[in-house]
């Protein structure tokens, strides 16, 4: 069975720009979470989604957005790029919803901002 | 505010030694502890712990909840230089009009040396 995979692996982009990451998850995993880990602030949740509609949300600006396709692949937008947005980004997908003892973390996207 | 704080930040052990990594939490509405191991890579699952007093345990890892106290242990007997990783604790917790919340502690670094 094929992993969670990511797209792209690599990103750079300047200051003001907007980004979009791609997620794909396991077959038959329908709910997707999106991370975003970075040296001083370690991994942090920003969202999850579950059936396209997003069910859980963690503290992070509007600048950051999500959506998920009726196949639950899923997208992160970022817009208005600022420097502190260089991150590495993970998404993981899991069965369904609840405790995370199911969930497979993809290999990430490393965001530069410049 | 919620948080997640694991110690030591960084521990250098010998193959064969035993180490104890710990991690403390304050949260509210707490749903569950997970364990990680990163390495070079995106974080994969080692336990998810809701019950406290109850040990999980997997080959030469275990690990413990005490709710009441509010910390977890990870327990890693007879180490091996394949045991060199991050490991991440996180908590699981309900937060009204967001959602389940995940927080992340910024983790242990192990160098096992051969």
């Amino acid at each position: 069975k094929a992993g969670v995979t990511q797209t792209p692996r690599y990103l750079i982009k300047t200051r003001g720009q907007q980004v979009t990451l791609s997620c794909s998850p396991i077959s038959g995993h329908r709910s997707v979470s999106w991370y975003q880990q970075t040296p001083g602030q370690g991994l942090q949740f920003l969202f999850e989604y579950f059936s396209e509609t997003q069910r859980n949300k963690g503290n992070f600006p509007g600048r950051f957005s999500g959506r998920q396709f009726s196949n639950s692949r899923s997208e992160m937008n970022v817009s208005t790029l600022e420097l502190g947005d260089s991150a590495l980004y993970l998404c993981a997908s899991s069965p369904s919803v609840g405790p995370r003892g199911d969930q497979y973390f993809g290999p990430g996207t490393r965001l530069l901002v410049l | 505010e919620d948080k997640v704080v694991q110690s030591p930040l960084s521990l250098v052990v010998h193959e064969g030694d035993t180490v104890t990594l710990n991690c403390s939490y304050e949260v509210t509405n707490f749903r569950s502890l997970l364990w990680y191991k990163q390495e070079k890579k995106a974080p994969t699952f080692l336990f998810m712990l809701t019950s406290s007093g109850i040990e999980k345990k997997s080959g030469r890892l275990s690990s413990i909840l005490d709710k009441k106290e509010l910390f977890s242990i990870l327990n890693i007997t007879a180490t091996q230089t394949g045991d060199s990783a991050i490991y991440l604790c996180a908590v699981e917790a309900y937060v009204r009009d967001t959602g389940n919340q995940f927080y992340f502690g910024t983790g242990t670094s192990l160098t096992v040396i051969p």
